[in-house]
């Protein structure tokens, strides 16, 4: 089964500090990879997305990624967080092949809180 | 364009009751998905669409009908509601699941459901 792990629960950063949200898959063929991120109160939006070409990633709101495909990895970074990161972020992928016909498997998220 | 919407936004039910949640997309997208988030567990398909007069189950699909008559239409049942569906419930749809671009899941506003 797949399965998607994000290794932080809950993370609590100053305002202007680094952020890196860990997320491990196991498939092990051709995947999609998303971040998708929930500001409270709020459905779910995608932050960035990586299907091919180059593994770094950027997306909106200053988010990056980096697909490491031989650490199954797709890991999320910012420089630098503002109090407006708060929010709960969750990593998705999407097995590229077989019968999953476009399902994300999500992992259980991590929620964010910057301190201003 | 609305996007994806979903009603009604809050319910609460008592235990044995039924009730049936809408989610609409104006996107002509082919696929729909039901997901249910808690807390901890990230969100979790339920059923999902492949197109109009088709359903499939998804990861945790025990106690929940789908129903998707028309192509922007998903509908999700509860025949008899049960305290552990309190939940938050998610529709998303997407446009293609083959490996371009158009993979992204939009994601509705949510529903949020108590069973006493």
């Amino acid at each position: 089964a797949q399965s998607v792990s994000q290794h932080n629960h809950h993370v609590i950063l100053s305002e202007a500090a680094s952020l890196e949200l860990g997320c491990n898959y196991s498939y092990g063929g051709t995947v999609n990879l998303f971040w998708y991120v929930q500001y409270p109160g709020q459905h779910l939006q995608l932050l960035l997305k990586y299907f091919s070409g180059d593994p770094l990633v950027k997306g909106i709101k200053g988010f990056e990624a980096e697909f490491i495909k031989s650490k199954f990895s797709f890991n999320l970074r910012k420089p630098s967080v503002q109090w407006s990161d708060t929010a709960e972020y969750f990593c998705a992928v999407r097995p590229g092949r077989g019968s999953t016909l476009g399902r994300l498997y999500f992992g259980r998220g991590t929620q964010l809180t910057v301190w201003p | 364009n609305a996007g994806v919407t979903q009603t009604p936004k809050f319910r609460v039910l008592k235990t044995g009751q039924s009730m049936t949640l809408l989610c609409a997309q104006d996107m002509n997208h082919e696929y729909m998905y039901w997901y249910r988030q808690d807390p901890g567990m990230g969100l979790r398909l339920i059923h999902y669409s492949v197109g109009e007069g088709t359903t499939a189950k998804g990861e945790v699909p025990d106690g929940y009908n789908v129903s998707r008559l028309k192509k922007q239409n998903f509908l999700l049942g509860l025949e008899s509601a049960a305290p552990s569906q309190t939940s938050v419930y998610f529709c998303a749809s997407s446009y293609s699941t083959g490996e371009g671009p158009q993979e992204t899941q939009y994601f509705g506003p949510g529903t949020r459901l108590l069973v006493l």
